[in-house]
């Protein structure tokens, strides 16, 4: 799976869009990008995932360039429940059920009163 | 969405006895789990992939004889730590998805904490 480099944290105020960077230089034809977050002493949680085109769902948007070198999550308007570690992935699509997951460092938001 | 889960959530057991963990796929056949572990302010790390009827496979530096996993059946797979110590200390995850189709998220269970004193 290509690395994928986020900032180590970040501060986002409470309704406003919080956007969360991605850098994944290496990333191959066939390799999607993946988001999950983890609330603290929680499971990770599937968040969304693209390949080329932008992707929105009921969670987040996500913003992808054009060369596929990096991408953003926006969380549109931030609440205090969306305080995590949100990680980057990328990975080539399975069938099967064979997901296996290589998690990075994250990005660890606070989202402030 | 699908919905795995955990038991227990937490766990405290004295160093030397063994302790086991159960993932189940409520909703969904699962070929194929995987157990994380993380220790506090770092990331997950994969220990092993779980292989329904078959054999895990273990990561590298991963003993197999202390962690034993048993994938029995197509919903339920076992991590049982054996002769815990205090450094077995941490928080166990495990992952899956359904078997059939094309689905491309992972999903995860909510976690055990397990606390060897």
């Amino acid at each position: 799976d290509a690395k994928t480099t986020q900032p180590p944290s970040m501060d986002c105020a409470e309704g406003r869009a919080a956007n969360l960077p991605c850098n994944h230089s290496t990333i191959s034809g066939n390799e999607y990008v993946y988001w999950y977050r983890q609330i603290h002493s929680q499971g990770p949680q599937y968040i969304i995932h693209g390949l080329k085109n932008n992707e929105t769902n009921e969670m987040a948007s996500l913003i992808i360039t054009e060369d596929r070198k990096s991408s953003t999550l926006i969380l549109p308007h931030a609440t205090l429940r969306d305080t995590a570690v949100y990680y980057c992935i990328v990975r080539p699509e399975h069938s099967g059920g064979y997901q296996k997951v290589t998690f990075g460092t994250g990005t660890k938001l606070q989202v402030i009163p | 969405g699908a919905v795995v889960s955990q038991h227990p959530s937490w766990v405290i057991c004295k160093s030397g006895t063994s302790v086991k963990i159960e993932c189940r796929s409520l909703d969904f056949q699962a070929t194929t789990m995987f157990w994380y572990r993380q220790f506090p302010k770092q990331s997950l790390m994969l220990m092993a992939t779980s292989n329904e009827g078959s054999k895990a496979t273990y990561e590298q530096g991963v003993e197999k004889d202390k962690f034993l996993i048993n994938h029995a059946s197509l919903t339920l797979s076992t991590l049982t730590v054996t002769s815990a110590h205090p450094e077995d200390s941490s928080f166990y995850i495990c992952s899956a998805t359904p078997a059939a189709g094309l689905n491309t998220e992972a999903f995860f269970g909510q976690g055990t904490r397990l606390t060897v004193v």
